[in-house]
């Protein structure tokens, strides 16, 4: 079966600091890997993909994540945290030979303090 | 440009009633995705939509919950005899494509409350 895990309910970061929120995944076939980010009471916005290609993915608002294969993971980094930073973030999967719903992790809990 | 716009944003109904959750996705995206929400955790895939037509819908939780796409647009989720375990999120996002690699745009959900 497909699955997504977020080991990490909540991540502590002093601003400024580097951040990493993590994620691994079980797919049958090859994946497609999204973070998304949802702020309170808002809708969920997409912040970067791997399809294909280099392992490192730039995104939006300064947000990178690597895709490691043999790890099976695609943990979200970011090299200075921002207090704006803190929020919900969603791993979220596609395999190839799925139906086209994606698989989603439980989400983390950004803080960022001052 | 617009993105995906959901209404209500907030419904709160009694058990038994029926409601309709209506989305209208991003213009020229062919493929719609419902998915519900609870607190304190992700997503949770409902149906999906190419075209006019639901592709897969083996999300939907039981004969309760219905969606429709009538001319491959608007989309309304209609859900009978509410009971209090469908209070949740319902999120609703559109892709260009159904492709695998294609993002899902989201809307801000509508957020249901069954008494």
């Amino acid at each position: 079966a497909q699955s997504v895990a977020q080991p990490e309910d909540q991540v502590n970061v002093a601003e400024g600091n580097p951040l990493t929120v993590k994620c691994t995944y079980s797919v049958s076939g090859n994946p497609y890997l999204f973070w998304y980010v949802q702020y309170p009471n808002r809708g969920l916005q997409f912040l970067l993909k791997y399809i294909t290609g280099d392992n490192l993915v730039k995104g939006s608002y300064g947000f990178e994540a690597e895709f490691n294969k043999s790890q099976t993971s695609f943990h979200l980094k970011k090299p200075s945290a921002l207090v704006s930073d803190s929020a919900l973030y969603f791993c979220a999967v596609r395999a190839t030979d799925s139906n086209y719903q994606l698989i989603w992790g439980a989400g983390t809990k950004l803080i960022i303090k001052p | 440009g617009a993105g995906v716009s959901q209404t209500p944003s907030n419904k709160v109904t009694e058990k038994g009633k029926y409601v309709e959750l209506r989305c209208d996705p991003i213009s020229g995206h062919t493929a719609l995705y419902w998915y519900r929400q609870s607190l304190g955790q992700g997503p949770e895939f409902l149906i999906y939509f190419q075209g006019t037509g639901a592709a897969d819908d083996s999300g939907l939780p039981n004969d309760r919950f219905f969606a429709v796409r009538p001319e491959g647009s608007v989309s309304t989720l209609k859900i009978q005899r509410t009971e209090r375990g469908d209070s949740a999120v319902y999120l609703c996002a559109s892709s260009r494509q159904p492709t695998e690699g294609e993002t899902q745009y989201f809307g801000p959900g509508t957020r249901l409350l069954v008494l």
